[in-house]
């Protein structure tokens, strides 16, 4: 199956930085989702865009839904030790729902206090 | 408190031996889904469930079988594990899978490391 692209894989900033990471694929998405995974637990929602060119904010977080629906950025704003995790994109396909989630690799980001 | 519990949280096994990892959720949602996770490859549904004796294959179902007889409870069986079904599983569940405009958050459980000797 489709895997989408993530980058980067890992990220090691100082606390404090601002982060940057997106997804790409080859084929359009209806919608994109990004998640957190703290270490040993299962991933949890932090964003979703529905439409291309949106742009939606959750606290310091940052996500935006590419004009082509081909991509989609997460930024995240001065951050601090407990954003370390592993960050995961999602995109649901055209013509399909949420049974056909397609996730990214993940990009494993480390925060030195 | 709304959760999806999964059991065993960790098992080693030996190649051949049949297994079921169990899902549950109290949220009375209709749909739930099992991904495999692995490094590098991010997660990789498994199946997934639309309603109760609902289900069909996901994008890694080759190895795996599954049954809703519950709206509860989907688990994942294993009638005869290899070493390459070595990985992180997780249940997940929404109360639908989506609607226009907007989606059914998917809530996950909080994973069963399988490892396959």
């Amino acid at each position: 199956g489709q895997q989408l692209n993530q980058s980067p894989q890992s990220m090691f900033i100082q606390e404090g930085e601002d982060v940057s990471m997106n997804c790409t694929s080859s084929s359009i998405f209806n919608t994109w989702l990004w998640y957190k995974q703290d270490p040993g637990e299962g991933p949890v929602l932090l964003i979703a865009l529905y439409k291309a060119g949106e742009l939606t904010s959750n606290g310091r977080l940052t996500a935006q839904f590419g004009i082509t629906r081909k991509d989609s950025f997460l930024n995240i704003s001065a951050s601090i030790p407990s954003d370390v995790g592993i960050y995961f994109c999602a995109g649901q396909r055209v013509n399909t729902g949420f049974q056909k989630l397609v996730f990214g690799t993940g990009t494993r980001l480390l925060v030195s206090p | 408190e709304a959760q999806v519990t999964q059991n065993p949280r960790y098992l080693i096994t030996v190649t051949g031996k049949k297994l079921t990892v169990t899902c549950s959720q109290n949220m009375n949602h209709e749909y739930m889904s099992w991904y495999r996770q692995d490094p590098g490859l991010g997660l990789r549904q498994i199946y997934y469930s639309m309603n109760v004796e609902v289900t069909d294959k996901g994008d890694v179902p080759e190895g795996y079988k599954v049954s809703r007889k519950e709206k509860r409870n989907f688990p994942l069986i294993l009638e005869s594990p290899s070493p390459n079904q070595t990985s992180l599983y997780f249940c997940a569940s929404s109360l639908g899978t989506s609607y226009w405009g907007g989606s059914y958050e998917q809530f996950f459980g909080p994973g069963t490391r399988l490892t396959v000797l």
